[in-house]
């Protein structure tokens, strides 16, 4: 079936480094692909996402990179700040179906000052 | 994004007892999605809600374990059923906001079985 791998599982890095988070994916009908950040105890909140029409995108600290031909979608945190700390989910949408969103195992991202 | 309102947020329950859990979102949604996280693990997709239907189960969850009402376009409930230590997790709905695959969640129901 369709899966999502996300690597690394634990990433540790110093405050104002750059953090850089990987995600595979199997589905090639996936056209959808959103970064959710969780803190400890609260829900995921979607931080960035981004369509299969695009290649990158980029909000302030955060950017998502898309290679549909390699299937691999990248988080890229700049100037990383304690509050960065938690764990971070890639997604794939299933298919064209919509609705359906396949995630990753997660990222533990610690952010040390 | 919508606003979703989901209860209870924690509860704790007995072996072979039922729980239901509430989902109420501010605006008129299509679907919406339970999913549940179990400790320190990721999010797994257990049905769609789709108004005036059956839900729509993923492989390995089931109606009679895990029923689901879906009475109005912006209203769901799950039932956690004959409910086991193995069913402490983390539940969560979800929701499409907006025309392009935007999904905001709920707050969450933290059950335990004891």
């Amino acid at each position: 079936g369709e899966n999502v791998e996300q690597h690394p599982s634990t990433l540790s890095v110093q405050e104002g480094d750059s953090a850089v988070i990987k995600c595979t994916y199997s589905d090639s009908a996936s056209n959808y692909f959103p970064w959710y950040k969780q803190e400890l105890g609260k829900r995921p909140q979607l931080i960035i996402d981004i369509r299969s029409n695009v290649g990158e995108k980029k909000d302030q600290r955060i950017a998502v990179t898309l290679n549909k031909t390699a299937k691999h979608f990248s988080l890229h945190i700049t100037e990383t700040q304690p509050e960065d700390s938690a764990v971070y989910f890639c997604a794939a949408s299933r298919g064209g179906s919509q609705g359906n969103l396949i995630f990753g195992k997660g990222t533990k991202l610690s952010v040390k000052p | 994004s919508a606003v979703i309102s989901q209860k209870p947020s924690r509860d704790i329950c007995q072996r072979g007892t039922s729980l239901t859990i509430q989902c109420q979102v501010d605006s008129q949604v299509t679907m919406m999605f339970w999913y549940r996280q179990q400790p320190g693990q990721s999010l797994t997709l257990i049905a769609t809600a789709n108004q005036g239907s059956e839900a729509t189960y993923e492989s390995g969850f089931v109606i009679d374990k895990f029923p689901i009402s879906r009475p109005n376009l912006t209203f769901s409930t799950l039932t956690v059923s004959n409910m086991s230590p193995e069913d402490s997790s983390i539940y969560l709905c979800s929701v499409e906001w907006g025309a392009w695959y935007g999904y905001t969640f709920g707050s969450g129901t933290r059950l335990t079985v004891v």
